[in-house]
């Protein structure tokens, strides 16, 4: 099983709807949750870090639910800027003696039209 | 905020031949740098977690005599890909941890795309 899995995607979506991202870990010591945003043949960008209680940024919310180690991020009324891939990255502290060791997802390709 | 650049953005080499990358920490000084690999329509995989002043801890299955890694000084840590070869063609992309931020908040470079003929 894959340590952090994703929506494969892409999505396409018409510009001003609601987009959602699921995302799921298998390591229940994963210590910190993040989702970044990678453009094409760029290096990845922090979009937000994850928190249990849920957490906003303007058109973003991310929850997270570590009973179910299920992380979300939803984007409202996305714009054409918001076309990117998602990537939902968990943080394992200790894990195989890397310390600070960040796992990525594979990503959800987000396409926006207008 | 934090910044981090690489260098070269991009190369190409002859199979055989070895390739230096350089990654810096502009305006902050980074303990803690690491190394991914990123193949295409693949997920960034960690190679390597470079801590100032010692050696490297590379992770499973990245050979360290052929991907070595140097962090001399708080703000420059090197990867050269040794005797390069086709498949070690890939975006090669470098992150550092800030001092400031969550602790485990981690700033990438802009990523270098190693194409090896």
């Amino acid at each position: 099983r894959k340590e952090v899995e994703q929506d494969p995607g892409p999505f396409n979506v018409p510009e001003g709807a609601t987009v959602a991202f699921n995302c799921t870990y298998s390591n229940s010591a994963s210590q910190s949750f993040f989702w970044y945003r990678q453009d094409c043949r760029k290096e990845p960008k922090l979009l937000m870090s994850v928190y249990s209680s849920g957490n906003e940024d303007g058109r973003f919310t991310a929850q997270l639910n570590r009973a179910s180690q299920y992380i979300s991020l939803l984007i409202r009324d996305s714009k054409l800027s918001d076309s990117a891939t998602y990537l939902c990255v968990v943080n394992l502290w200790n894990y195989g003696g890397s310390q600070g060791n960040l796992i990525f997802g594979k990503g959800t390709k987000l396409s926006v039209k207008p | 905020g934090a910044v981090v650049s690489q260098h070269p953005s991009w190369v190409i080499c002859k199979s055989g031949t070895s390739v230096k990358i350089e990654c810096r920490s502009l305006d902050f000084q980074a303990t803690t740098m690491f190394w991914y690999r990123q193949f295409p329509k693949q997920s960034l995989m960690l190679m390597a977690t470079s801590n100032e002043g010692s050696k490297a801890t590379y992770e499973q299955g990245v050979e360290k005599d052929k991907f070595l890694i140097n962090h001399a000084s708080l703000t420059l840590s090197t990867l050269t890909v040794t005797s390069a070869h086709p498949e070690d063609s890939s975006f090669y992309i470098c992150s550092a941890r800030a001092p400031s931020g969550t602790t485990y908040e981690q700033y990438f470079g802009p990523g270098t795309r190693l194409t090896v003929t």
